[in-house]
C-alpha cells in the first residue's frame, strides 16, 4: 500500500533559522508529491507540489524536490519567520486515488 | 483560483440533533468532494468520499446513517451529522479535486474547516 512517513516534531526554531521536515515515501506506482500547510483552526493550503522525478517544488521560499531513489520529498526553508508557525503535511497521490497524509509536522518559530 | 469554502465555520449544538455543514467550491466545477475529520494534534482520517450524482464511498469504520453525504451539484457537497453525540465533536474537513477551470487533476483544494461541538 501506500504510505507516507514524516518527523513528528514538534520543531522549534528561532527566527531565521534553516528548516528541514523530512519526508519519505512508499507508493504502489508513480505518486504524485505534496506539501500542505494548517494554520492554527484553520483548513489545509497547498503548499507546493512535484509530479515527476527530480522535479522541485517551491513556494513562499519553500521548496522541495521530489527524489526517486531515496523515496523522499524533504522540505526546506532557508530562513523561516514566526508566521511560518503552523503543521506541516506531507502527502501523495497515485493515478488520482485518493490522498495519502503524513502525521503532519508541528513547526514553531521564536522571535 | 481554486478556492474552497465551508459552511458554517463552527458551530455548537445539543447532543441528539442533527448538523449539517456545506462545502462549495467557488470558482470551478468539482465531481469529486472528500470529506475528512481531524482530532487535535492530529492527522486528517478520511471519511468518504462524495461523487457529484452518486452515493458517497464511504471508509471502513465511518458509520453511513450517521454521516450523511449529498453530492447535488458540481459545486456543492453536504455533509450531515445525524443525532449527534459529545463524540462526534471534531473538526471537519471538505476538499474538492481539481481537474477544470485551471485546476490540477492530482491536487485537492481544501476547504476552511468546520469546528463542530455537540454539547
Amino acid at each position: 500500500g501506500n504510505s507516507v512517513t514524516q518527523m513528528e516534531g514538534p520543531v522549534t526554531l528561532s527566527e531565521e533559522a534553516f528548516l528541514t521536515i523530512n519526508c519519505t515515501y512508499t507508493a504502489t506506482g508513480y505518486p504524485s508529491l505534496f506539501w500542505y500547510v494548517q494554520y492554527p483552526g484553520e483548513g489545509l493550503q497547498l503548499l507546493l507540489k512535484a509530479t515527476k522525478a527530480d522535479d522541485k517544488g517551491s513556494n513562499k521560499g519553500f521548496e522541495a524536490t521530489y527524489r526517486k531513489e531515496t523515496t523522499s520529498f524533504h522540505l526546506e526553508k532557508g530562513s523561516v519567520q514566526v508566521s511560518d508557525s503552523a503543521v506541516y503535511f506531507c502527502a501523495l497521490t497515485v493515478m488520482r486515488q485518493n490522498f495519502v497524509f503524513g502525521p503532519g509536522t508541528r513547526l514553531s518559530v521564536l522571535p | 483560483g481554486a478556492v474552497v469554502s465551508q459552511h458554517p465555520s463552527w458551530v455548537i449544538c445539543k447532543s441528539g440533533t442533527s448538523v449539517k455543514i456545506e462545502c462549495r467550491s467557488l470558482d470551478f466545477q468539482a465531481t469529486t468532494m472528500f470529506w475528512y475529520r481531524q482530532f487535535p494534534k492530529q492527522s486528517l482520517m478520511l471519511m468518504a468520499t462524495s461523487n457529484e450524482g452518486s452515493k458517497a464511498t464511504y471508509e471502513q469504520g465511518v458509520e453511513k446513517d450517521k454521516f450523511l453525504i449529498n453530492h447535488a451539484s458540481l459545486t456543492l457537497s453536504t455533509l450531515t451529522v445525524t443525532s449527534a453525540h459529545p463524540e462526534d465533536s471534531s473538526f471537519y474537513i471538505c476538499s474538492a479535486r481539481g481537474g477544470v477551470s485551471g485546476t490540477s487533476a492530482d491536487t485537492q483544494y481544501f476547504g476552511p474547516g468546520t469546528r463542530l461541538t455537540v454539547l
